[in-house]
């Protein structure tokens, strides 16, 4: 199907523990980009990436790691979990033309 | 830097009934566009309405319309006629409308709206 696809849509992980989240889009759209939502802060920038292999930080980029090696995906890895980053990560691609986002479903992340 | 403010983090109205969510921001740029997105409980981020700075006239979509005031900084989000389905998290956005900024997107903190049969 066409869009823009997260996984898991659910996981828990162990503290210290390394943890992928997947992001695969069929736009072709230029730029991806990994958001967190927590309560009272909306949501805060991870990472972005212009192109297949640019990539630059964001607002909140301490203890993820990103990579983009082909133009559809944009996984985001969490190096070694901490509590702090349980959270709600969004993925989401724009085409250079466009206005807005279009999102993924959401990946609901707990750290224990 | 760019901020999106939401001052009131819980709004609620009756079905039917009209409600306005606040939201102002900060910009020293003329060019950019702002957008309000709807989250309901399912967690997809819907685009609900966008305004292009440069245009005087506010912009409509149904139901929801936005007043944008920018000398002041300020654009609301009016619902009217509200039903249960607008029950969700309201978020506030800004982009610069410069090239170099990565299209990157800010968001405000969010307003949950609630609606009461």
């Amino acid at each position: 199907d066409a869009g823009i696809t997260q996984s898991p849509r659910y996981k828990i992980t162990e503290t210290g523990r390394q943890v992928t989240l997947m992001c695969h889009q069929t736009w072709s759209h230029s730029y991806m980009f990994w958001y967190r939502q927590d309560l009272g802060h909306g949501l805060r920038l991870i990472y972005y990436s212009a192109a297949a292999d640019i990539t630059d930080k964001g607002e909140v980029p301490d203890g993820y790691v990103v990579s983009r090696s082909k133009t559809e995906n944009f996984p985001l890895t969490l190096e070694s979990a901490t509590r702090s980053q349980t959270s709600v990560y969004f993925c989401a691609s724009s085409d250079v033309r466009s206005y807005g986002y279009t999102f993924g479903s959401g990946t609901r992340l707990t750290v224990v | 830097a760019q901020t999106v403010t939401q001052s009131q983090p819980e709004m609620s109205v009756q079905e039917a009934e009209t409600v306005t969510l606040s939201c102002t921001y900060d910009t020293s740029e003329s060019d950019y566009y702002l957008f309000w997105y709807k989250q309901p409980p399912s967690r997809q981020m819907i685009l609900v309405i966008r305004q292009e700075a440069y245009k005087q006239q506010n912009a409509t979509e149904n139901r929801f319309s936005v007043n944008f005031q920018k000398a002041a900084k300020s654009f609301s989000l009016k619902i009217s006629d509200s039903q249960l389905g607008d029950a969700a998290m309201y978020f506030c956005a800004y982009r610069s409308g410069k090239k170099t900024s990565y299209d990157k997107v800010i968001f405000g903190p969010g307003t949950s709206l609630s609606v009461i049969p």
